[in-house]
């Protein structure tokens, strides 16, 4: 059983598209996080939140506490935000991560 | 950016090769995580510490060991390399375990074994 789901597995848009990862988890968290993950590409932080909605630049990330369920949104989505999305919680002393969703935005 | 350089950035060894990967990290954070990354599985948990000699395992730690004898240096151990153990490895770093404690990870290190 994993703590931590993704939808979907992979999601191909046309650029200027709005773009919506889904996340759900099974365990108590203190924080959750949207990483980012280029091709061949290292692993980058780009949100962190235990509530409510954050925002930077095009990027929007929204959790609910109650339902166990966060989405991470793109707006104006381009080239080149084509990336692994993962999102991950934090629970305990440990992080759990999600399969990760494969976007592709296609110019 | 955060302070994390993981070495080697690539290898490839033989199988039952020992093999040690090293994760430094120069900002003094408590907790150092070392996980595994393959196609059709998310991050999964090899090994983390919690601070100077105090180190757990995770859900995949059979065939590595983990030290870690200062701060900023927590090396992951693969006693006798297997094809199994092929995979990319990231070292990731963390503050504390409560709220607000961003999680920075290194470039990882693409490991073959043949």
């Amino acid at each position: 059983k994993n703590e931590v789901e993704q939808s979907p597995q992979n999601l191909t848009a046309q650029e200027g598209e709005f773009i919506t990862i889904n996340c759900s988890y099974s365990v108590g968290i203190s924080a959750l996080h949207w990483l980012q993950q280029h091709p061949g590409g290292g692993i980058v932080s780009l949100f962190m939140l235990s509530s409510g909605k954050k925002k930077h630049g095009r990027l929007i990330a929204t959790i609910n506490i109650q339902e166990k369920h966060s989405s991470l949104h793109i707006t104006a989505s381009h080239p080149r935000d084509s990336a692994v999305y993962i999102c991950a919680v934090h629970a305990g002393n440990q992080f759990y991560f999600g399969t990760g969703t494969s976007l592709t935005v296609i110019p | 950016d955060a302070g994390i350089t993981q070495s080697p950035r690539h290898k490839v060894t033989e199988t039952g090769t020992p093999v040690t990967l090293r994760c430094h990290q120069t900002e003094n954070h408590r907790y150092m995580y070392w996980y595994r990354q393959d196609p059709g599985h998310g991050l999964r948990l090899i090994h983390y510490s919690y601070g100077v000699k105090d180190t757990d395992k995770g859900e995949v730690s059979d065939g590595y060991s983990v030290s870690r004898s200062k701060t900023e240096d927590f090396l992951l151990t693969l006693e006798s390399a297997t094809s199994s153990q092929t995979s990319v490895y990231f070292c990731a770093i963390s503050e504390s375990s409560g709220v607000g404690s961003p999680l920075h990870f290194g470039n990882g290190t693409r490991l073959t074994v043949t």
